[in-house]
Formats: C-alpha cells, structure tokens, sequence
C-alpha cells in the first residue's frame, strides 16, 4: 500500500525549532518529488516547500523562505522540514504529499499524508 | 509568484444539479493546473491535473477544462457526497493553491 506517514508535530513556543518527519513505503520513493502543504485550523490549503528526486531543486514558499529547510533521504524513505523561529502563523496541520509526473509531463500531488499538526504558542 | 483565484468561495446547490467553479490564474500557465477534494476533516484528493485529466477512480461526473490563465472545474451532477471544499491549484514550480471553494447541498 503507498503510504506517507508525518510526525514530529506538537505544542512548541514561537521562536523555538522543530522538525518533522515523513516516512514513505509503497512507492520508489527516490523517484519523485516531494512537497509540504500545511492548512491552518478552519483555512485552506497553503504549499510550503518542496524538493525534486536528486534534490537538485528545492523551492521555498515566501512565507516560509530563510526559516524552514526541506531535506530528504532516499535511503531511508523520508523527507524532512526542519522549521526554525517559529510564529504563531505556523500553526497548522502540515503535510507531506508526492509529486506524481506522467509521462507526458504533467504533474500533481497525487498521494497525501494524514498530517501533523504543530502549534505555535 | 503567480497567484490562484477561485470563484465564488462558497456555493449551495440541489443534488443533481450542475456545478461549475472557477480559477483564475495570475499569469499564463499553460495546463500546469489541478483540482483537488477535500471533504471534511479529510486529507485532499487528486481529481483533476493537466487542466481536464481525469485522476484514477475519479468518478466521471468530475470534468475539467481551460488554459493559459482561466479553468473551471464542473461536477455534471452534484451527488451528497460531494460536499467538500475543491482547490485549484498550478501544479509546475512554487505549486500554490487556490483560496478554495466550499460546496454544499441546498
């Protein structure tokens, strides 16, 4: 079964780190992009970061940019973001999702984590 | 960055009716755009990418279509349950999202 699974989420107070985690089975996992969405309680979707196979590319959003850091292992399975000086706005329920490509080229976040929630406060 | 546009933000409709929602991207992108579902308290679902390819075991009721910088999402025959919020979103690099679209029954 393809499954992404987060954790590293919990309470932690603003200007202090944190780093989740996301293990990946099901799928060759070192084939495909990987990207973060979080979704603040009762908002919508907002992508947060996201990183290609060799991690070669590796793209921010400007919320994000110079605070968080997304890293993975292919060895492993996982995908990492490291979240630093923290703010009350980061409080969401974060995801980990992957990048199908099909052929043609074309692309979207075909499989999706439960998510885990970090609070800022 | 290209920002994404939904409209309206929030709809009520009868079952069986036809419900279409827009996107509107910023600047051109192409095709790179997908839809997704996201029923409450659920994780989002693929339904759309390519602009108006349907993802596996997408029900066919689910139809999408447009380019360049305006796409719609269109359920044919709005069924109970599919209730949810639907976001667009351009799907190459800095893949951001639409505010989303919350669909209910009347």
């Amino acid at each position: 079964e393809v499954q992404l699974v987060e954790s590293g989420g919990g309470l932690v107070q603003p200007g202090r780190s944190l780093r989740l985690s996301c293990a990946a089975s099901g799928f060759s996992f070192g084939d495909y992009a990987m990207h973060w969405v979080r979704q603040a309680p009762g908002k919508g979707l907002e992508w947060v970061s996201g990183i290609s196979w060799n991690i070669g590319n590796i793209d921010y959003a400007d919320s994000v940019k110079g605070r968080f850091t997304i890293s993975r292992d292919n060895a492993k399975n996982s995908l990492f973001l490291q979240m630093n000086s923290l703010r009350a706005e980061d409080t969401a329920l974060y995801y980990c999702a992957k990048y199908m490509l099909n052929a043609a080229g074309w692309g979207a976040f075909d499989i999706w984590g439960q998510g885990t929630m970090v609070t800022v406060s | 960055d290209i920002q994404m546009t939904q409209s309206p933000s929030s709809l009520s409709a009868s079952v069986g009716d036809r419900v279409t929602i827009t996107c509107r991207a910023s600047q051109g992108i192409s095709n790179y755009l997908a839809w997704y579902q996201q029923k409450p308290g659920k994780v989002p679902k693929l339904l759309i990418y390519a602009a108006s390819t349907l993802h596996s075991g997408v029900p066919s009721r689910f139809s999408g279509s447009g380019s360049g910088t305006d796409f719609t999402l269109t359920i044919s025959s709005l069924q109970p349950e599919d209730v949810a919020t639907y976001y667009c979103q351009k799907s190459n690099s800095a893949p951001h999202f639409g505010g989303g679209t919350k669909v209910e029954i009347k």
